[in-house]
């Protein structure tokens, strides 16, 4: 049974950097593109980040990038977010989701149960 | 960026009914164009992936078509444990976006 278990959200000042953390179980790891997607009641989802399998390529949403970093181990199966000059408009539930495919464009067919972040003074 | 719209925004039906929610691509996206469902306080699940194929696992109840820019999903006979809001998403160009969502409940 796949399951992805996402860590790390909290609440954080403007300006400051979280790292977000998803464990993943039940498939093989390194075979898939996994993705980052936010949500917030405003904006609905939003689609921050793509990794692929072997972490060689990355893709990032404009609202993002510069600002956060993906990266994945695959010998602890774990995918990460490194969030860096957080700003209000970044507070949202965080998911971590498998891509279907090893390439990056690909439907997510495996989603976390999301960690909220909540960027506030 | 690809812009995605859905209608309705939200519906109302019976028990039984046709549901069809109607998804549009700013641009030709092909068959690069998924469904999923959300129910209140879990995470999306993918139903329809590539337009018109079932994820495994999911009811045949529900259906995808289209191509282009056009795209409907369907559920044939709704069901109490399909309420949830719908949304759409494409695949073909980055950013992918996701549509608005279609808020589904029962009359």
């Amino acid at each position: 049974e796949v399951q992805l278990l996402e860590s790390g959200g909290s609440l954080v000042q403007p300006g400051g950097s979280l790292r977000l953390s998803c464990a993943a179980s039940g498939f093989t790891f390194a075979s898939y593109a996994m993705s980052w997607v936010r949500q917030t009641p405003g904006k609905g989802l939003e689609w921050v980040s793509t990794l692929s399998g072997s972490g060689g390529s990355t893709y990032y949403a404009d609202s993002v990038r510069g600002r956060f970093t993906v990266s994945r181990d695959n010998s602890k199966n774990t995918l990460y977010l490194q969030m860096s000059s957080l700003r209000g408009e970044d507070t949202a539930v965080y998911y971590c989701t498998k891509n279907s495919r090893y390439g990056s464009s690909s439907p997510f067919n495996y989603w976390g149960q999301g960690t909220l972040v909540t960027v506030s003074s | 960026d690809i812009q995605m719209t859905q209608s309705p925004s939200s519906l109302s039906a019976s028990v039984g009914d046709r549901v069809t929610i109607t998804c549009q691509a700013s641009q030709d996206i092909t068959n690069c164009l998924n469904w999923y469902q959300q129910k209140p306080g879990k995470a999306p699940k993918l139903l329809i992936y590539d337009a018109s194929n079932l994820e495994t696992g999911v009811p045949s109840r529900f259906s995808g078509s289209g191509s282009g820019t056009d795209f409907t999903f369907t559920i044939s006979s709704l069901q109490p444990e399909d309420i949830a809001t719908y949304y759409c998403q494409q695949y073909d160009n980055l950013p992918f976006t996701f549509g608005p969502g279609t808020k589904v409940d029962i009359k």
